[in-house]
């Protein structure tokens, strides 16, 4: 059975650095794209970004271009989204994902979220 | 990036069929039949019930279609039940954009 497990969500100040991580289980993780997805309180779901299974390509969303960096370690199992400058519009709930399907297209299995809140 | 035009909500009593539709362009939609669609309750994280259009996972019901005209995608429930009240998200790959997908803004199905 495939388990996603996100930890790292706490209350930080704006301008403040949050490292998530997503521990996986239950499929081969090195084989795998993931993806970080949020959802801010009361709204939808935004893609925030991607990593291949090898770990050398990554994409960001424009909103989080050049303050969040994606990484795995494929000998841990476990991926990260290391995030900084963070300001009020970064608080969500983040979730990791497994991607699948054709291109890439979907999202098979899901994290239970980590909430990050940026507030002073 | 715009994303996938979803209606808010829709709404049907039990055992009727509802249509969830899911807009987009060329780029997207219209592009590729890689359509995906989600369901998340409330506190819980999303869970995919149709993926490339029209393909169902393992074990999801088959009260669960996918279908796609155009540059429209559809959802159907049909047989509606309690469980089936919950936010849907629709889901494209797109030529658009770095991060290579969209996602609608959701509806909310209510189940009356």
């Amino acid at each position: 059975e495939v388990q996603l497990l996100e930890s790292g969500g706490d209350l930080i100040q704006p301008g403040g650095s949050l490292r998530l991580s997503c521990a996986a289980s239950g499929f081969t993780f090195s084989s795998s794209a993931m993806r970080w997805v949020r959802q801010a309180p009361g709204k939808g779901l935004e893609w925030v970004s991607l990593i291949s299974g090898g770990g050398g390509s990554t994409d960001y969303a424009d909103s989080v271009k050049g303050r969040f960096t994606i990484s795995r370690d494929n000998s841990k199992n476990t991926l990260y989204l290391q995030m900084n400058s963070l300001r009020a519009d970064d608080t969500a709930l983040y979730y990791c994902a497994k991607v699948s399907c054709r291109a890439d297209s979907c999202l098979d299995s899901w994290g239970q979220g980590t909430l990050v809140t940026v507030s002073s | 990036q715009s994303a996938l035009t979803q209606p808010a909500s829709v709404s049907g009593s039990p055992g009727q069929s509802i249509t969830l539709s899911c807009t987009g362009t060329s780029s997207d939609v219209g592009g590729y039949n890689y359509v995906s669609w989600y369901r998340q309750y409330p506190g819980k994280a999303p869970k995919l019930m149709i993926y490339e259009v029209s393909n169902r996972p393992s074990g999801v019901s088959n009260r669960f279609s996918g279908s796609k005209s155009g540059h429209t995608a559809s959802l159907t429930i049909s047989g509606l039940q309690a469980e089936d009240e919950a936010d849907y998200y629709c889901s494209s790959y797109t030529s658009s954009n770095a991060l290579y997908v969209l996602f609608g803004g959701g509806t909310k199905v209510t189940v009356l």
